[in-house]
């Protein structure tokens, strides 16, 4: 089974705070993406990697940065957290085929 | 990128057969539709993948017509444990392509 994690299920951050979301899948997959999920706007894609060190911006990259070294780990940053980034994120990994698997997401508060 | 556009919500009872259309009017040659089934809390799952005419697995049926501008999740007999939200997903599946776009879903409550 394709297994996909993510390092917290909930955070709770400070106005300013630079946050790191990590992300780790067990499958070898080369393509990893960050998507965050508010009510009624459904999932929004951060940022999308297809290798190491390869990235592309998504729908809403502004205000996030993300980091790939390693294949099987896609780090989603913060620089300096607000209220507006308070979400539901989600990571995703899938291989050059249709499926995407998700891991569990995190929830994260910035007060 | 394709956009698509699905109804917010529906509503069933247990043991119908349930069809959630989602329209994609500039679907392009090269995009693929994927649909995909949220639980609360958890990650989205794969349900079922197409490009044209009818595709069944052990889950769902896909019907997508010949000019693949829609396309339509049919579930049979549906249970309690079907209530869930349902995304459609149009875009290239190509080594390094992230055209993949997630609509605002469909909310599907099964009723005893």
């Amino acid at each position: 089974d394709v297994k996909v994690t993510q390092s917290s299920r909930y955070l709770v951050k400070r106005t300013g705070e630079k946050v790191f979301l990590e992300c780790v899948q067990d499958m070898d997959h080369e393509n990893m993406f960050w998507y965050r999920q508010d009510p009624g706007l459904g999932l929004r894609l951060i940022y999308f990697s297809y290798d190491v060190k390869m990235k592309e911006k998504g729908d809403i990259p502004e205000g996030y940065s993300v980091s790939r070294e390693k294949k099987e780990r896609f780090s989603l940053i913060l620089e300096s957290a607000s209220t507006n980034q308070t979400s539901m994120y989600l990571c995703a990994s899938r291989t050059n085929s249709y499926e995407q698997y998700f891991g569990p997401g995190t929830r994260l508060t910035v007060t | 990128l394709a956009k698509t556009t699905q109804p917010i919500s529906m509503d069933s009872y247990e043991g119908q057969e349930v069809n959630i259309t989602c329209s994609h009017n500039n679907i392009a040659t090269n995009d693929y539709i994927t649909w995909y089934q949220q639980f609360p809390s958890q990650g989205p799952r794969f349900i079922i993948q197409g490009y044209k005419t009818k595709v069944t697995n052990e889950v769902a049926s896909l019907f997508i017509p010949a000019d693949r501008k829609s396309s339509t999740l049919s579930l049979p007999r549906v249970s309690l444990s079907d209530t869930a939200v349902y995304y459609c997903l149009v875009g290239d599946l190509g080594a390094g392509s992230y055209q993949l776009t997630f609509g605002k879903g469909t909310k599907l409550s099964v009723i005893p």
